[in-house]
Order: structure tokens, then sequence, then C-alpha cells
């Protein structure tokens, strides 16, 4: 069974940096392009950062380039999101994703809350 | 930035009722390598969205058959055909064709 488990959220302070964390389990995760989708209280979904199967390819959206960075661990399967420079609208529940064929989001975890906040 | 409008903004159903979701693209999603990257999410209350369709038409696996999507370029349909009360929830239209990848504003069907 695919499970992917995030971790590292919580309360920080504008301009501050956070970390998160995906344990993946259950399929070959260094087979697969991994993603981060955030959803802001009571909005919608927006995608976030995509690395491809190696890491060497990485790929943001303008609102979050050159402050977050996508990374990866095969060895560990494990996906993470380096978050510097935060900003209150940085607030938001941050989903961890599967990429089946490198453009479908076909599995998700149960998402990980950031709030930034002073 | 592609921008996808869905409307409705909410649809109220019945049990066993059909009903259809509408999803614009400011461009069109015709890629260059000839996929249509337009898929749909449900994500129910409490829930982590879900995929439903993929590449405009495709069932994912595990998606009940009442579900279908259909369209082309900018203008795309996700139809439900039989509302069943697990189909409660926010529905999202999701473009993958063009960077970044954007969804649109979703679609919460609820129970009438």
């Amino acid at each position: 069974e695919v499970q992917l488990v995030e971790s590292g959220g919580g309360l920080v302070q504008p301009g501050r940096s956070l970390k998160l964390s995906c344990a993946a389990s259950g399929f070959t995760f260094s087979n697969y392009y991994m993603a981060w989708v955030r959803q802001a209280p009571k909005k919608g979904l927006e995608w976030v950062a995509t690395i491809s199967t190696s890491g060497s390819r990485t790929y943001y959206p303008d609102s979050v380039k050159g402050r977050f960075t996508i990374s990866r661990d095969n060895a560990k399967s494990s996906l993470y999101l380096q978050m510097n420079s935060l900003k209150s609208e940085d607030t938001a529940t941050y989903y961890c994703a599967r990429l089946r064929s490198t453009r479908d989001f076909d599995y998700w975890g149960q998402g990980v809350m950031v709030t930034v906040s002073s | 930035d592609v921008v996808l409008t869905q409307t409705p903004p909410t649809l109220s159903a019945t049990i066993g009722q059909s009903v259809s979701i509408s999803c614009r693209s400011s461009q069109s999603l015709l890629d260059s390598d000839g996929d249509t990257y337009l898929n749909w999410l449900l994500q129910r209350p409490g829930q982590s969205p879900q995929l439903l369709i993929y590449s405009v038409s495709n069932l994912e696996s595990g998606v009940p058959n009442r579900f279908s999507g259909s369209g082309s370029e900018t203008d795309f349909t996700l139809k439900i055909s039989g509302v069943e009360a697990e189909d409660l929830g926010v529905y999202y239209c999701m473009q993958a064709t063009h960077a970044p990848w954007t969804f649109g504003g979703g679609t919460k069907l609820e129970l009438k």
C-alpha cells in the first residue's frame, strides 16, 4: 500500500525557516517524480514544487522560487521541502504527492499544517 | 499563468441525480506531445485530494465508472452519472500542460 506521511509543520515567525519531510513507503520511491502542493485555509490548491527521480531537476512557481527548495533522499525514500523567508501567505496545509507519468498526482499524503505568524 | 475557471462554484444534487461540472482554460491545454494534461480531483471533507480522471477522460484505477471526463483544447467537463453520498466534496480541475501547473477554484457538491 502506498503511503506518504508528512511531518515538520508548525508555527513559525515571518522571515524564519522550516523544513518539511515526507516519508514514502509501499512503492519504489526512486522511480517517481514527487511534488508538494499546498492549500491555504478554506482556499483552493496550489502547486509548490516538483522534483525529478534523481533530484537533478526541480521546478517551482514564481510565488516560491528562490525561497523554497525541494529535495529527496532516495536511499531513505524521503522527500523534503526547505522553506526560507517565510511569509504569512505561506500559511497552508502542505501535501506531499506522487507523480505518475510526471503529470498526474496519483497519491497524496494526509498533509501537514504550516502557520506563519508573529 | 493558465487560469482555470470552474462552474458552478456550488452544486446541489439529490442522490441518483446526474450532474456536470465545467472547467474552462484561458489557453489551450493541448501539449506539443499530443496529450492534454487536464485532470480532475475530488477532496472529500477533511481529507486529502484524490485523483479521479487524468488526461481529460481516463478513469483512475478504483474510481467508479459513474465518473466520466470529456472535452478538448479549452473546454472540459466532469460528469457524475448518478450521484452517491460518497461523492460529496469539492471537485478541482488541474492542468499540467503549461508551467506553472494550476488548479481551478473548485466546485462544491452538496446534497439538496
